[in-house]
């Protein structure tokens, strides 16, 4: 039973440029959520994802956009990168019909130079 | 709105000795789910305790139970017989839709 797939793992990227990452949840997994967690912090949620809508949305400005694929897998797109997005981006998925229990990526590490 | 607070940035125990992780929350809410998870330097978040708002039975999980008082909104975490493996930083987390963090405890192990 493969867990939660992040892609890239590690990703530099230059002030004003985009960038898109890429989640596939657990199997059996319906809903998607993104997390930024800067260095020495804990994560902030961003936004979740089910039945290809946005649910959610925590306090990021709309540079931070995502997508929810039919297969649940999910993409997170950041527009005009600032210094300040350089973090760990964590995916989490997990099932509405299961309650709370989420499963985590290992995340992409971005940095932004 | 739901905040999280973690009060120690670090803890030490020796090794097979007990530890408790301290953690407090404010909700208004009277469902909700706390969890508490382990990030290690491989960065993925493994949770290591579960525990539902409207069960008054604390929850285990061999050597990592919880010390739930909901009135007081405390979430503790002790770990038994701690082992070398158990470092890491531990996150104390809300959930209702989405999952709240505390700033995280660096759990060392002392052999």
């Amino acid at each position: 039973d493969a867990g939660v797939t992040q892609s890239p793992t590690h990703l530099i990227k230059t002030r004003g440029q985009q960038v898109t990452l890429r989640c596939s949840p657990k199997s059996g997994h319906d809903t998607v959520s993104w997390y930024q967690q800067a260095l020495g912090q804990g994560p902030q949620f961003i936004f979740q994802y089910y039945e290809e809508e946005e649910r959610q949305r925590g306090n990021f400005p709309d540079r931070f956009s995502g997508h929810q694929f039919p297969n649940y897998s999910s993409e997170l797109n950041v527009n005009a990168l600032l210094l300040g997005d350089s973090a760990l981006y964590l995916c989490a998925s997990s099932s509405l019909r299961r309650g709370y229990g989420y499963t985590f990526g290992s995340g992409t590490r971005l940095t932004v130079v | 709105a739901q905040t999280v607070t973690q009060s120690q940035p670090e803890m030490s125990v020796q090794e097979a000795e007990t530890v408790t992780l301290s953690c407090t929350y404010d909700t208004s809410e009277s469902d909700y789910y706390l969890f508490w998870y382990k990030q290690p330097p491989s960065r993925q978040m493994i949770l290591v305790i579960r525990q539902e708002a409207y069960k008054q039975q604390n929850a285990t999980e061999n050597r990592f139970s919880v010390n739930f008082q909901k009135a007081a909104k405390s979430f503790s975490l002790k770990i038994s017989d701690s082992q070398l493996g158990d470092a890491a930083m531990y996150f104390c987390a809300y959930s209702n839709y989405q999952l709240i963090w505390g700033a995280g405890t660096k759990l060392i192990i002392k052999p």
